[in-house]
């Protein structure tokens, strides 16, 4: 069965760097991979959505790699905030095309 | 004005007892879901509608059953409550799964003592 791996569960770093989350897949090969924001105490947000034909995807200060010979994605915030703390979750639609199923999530702490 | 709005935001209840959770969307989409976001925060599909349609029935006990009285509500109606089913319930809508991403409710926090 399909599996989504979110390979850290927590993130912290100092603002202004960089974070990189990681996204795996296995057994599957969906046409594109979706990634969302999730506040405490919120319901999760979209950000971003890349296609099996895109390798990159840029928005604001996010960046999304899509590798689908390693079944992976790569999440960047660049020159992160505090107010980029929150969990960050990687999507796929099932094999059968009817609904999206979620990682695990990472949250990701930014100290100022 | 909200996407999509549930009801209640906190739900307190037995064992035993039957609850409901509404949901509504004003975004004029086909497919509604609702999923489960456990105290590990792991957010799990539990049912699709499209167009009033069952189309995902995700390994859920029967206790539960979804309603769609239009295509713009979805309700979870939950039987013969369990402290298991204590969770987070998060109603979602969107277009076709192949033109973009889920919307989420703020989520519906069930607590069962």
């Amino acid at each position: 069965s399909q599996k989504i791996e979110q390979n850290s569960e927590a993130l912290n770093i100092q603002e202004g760097k960089t974070a990189t989350l990681t996204c795996n897949y296995t057994n599957y090969s969906p046409a594109y991979l979706q990634w969302y924001r999730q506040d405490p105490g919120r319901g999760p947000v979209f950000l971003l959505l890349i296609r099996e034909n895109e390798k990159e995807k840029r928005k604001e200060r996010l960046k999304v790699t899509f590798d689908t010979t390693l079944k992976q994605s790569l999440f960047h915030i660049t020159a992160s905030q505090p107010a980029d703390s929150a969990t960050y979750l990687c999507a796929l639609r099932n094999q059968a095309g009817t609904a999206l199923i979620f990682g695990k999530g990472t949250t990701l702490s930014v100290s100022s | 004005d909200t996407a999509v709005s549930q009801t209640p935001k906190y739900l307190v209840t037995q064992m035993g007892n039957d609850k409901s959770i509404k949901c509504e969307q004003n975004l004029g989409h086909d497919t509604m879901y609702w999923y489960k976001q456990d105290s590990k925060k792991f957010l799990k599909i539990m049912f699709s509608y499209n167009n009033k349609e069952l189309i995902i029935n995700e390994t859920v006990p029967n206790r539960f059953s979804p309603k769609s009285p239009d295509k713009a509500h979805l309700n979870l109606h939950i039987n013969s409550l369990e402290l298991g089913d204590s969770a987070v319930y998060f109603c979602a809508s969107s277009l076709p799964l192949d033109t973009g991403e889920l919307f989420f409710g703020e989520g519906s926090r069930l607590t069962v003592l």
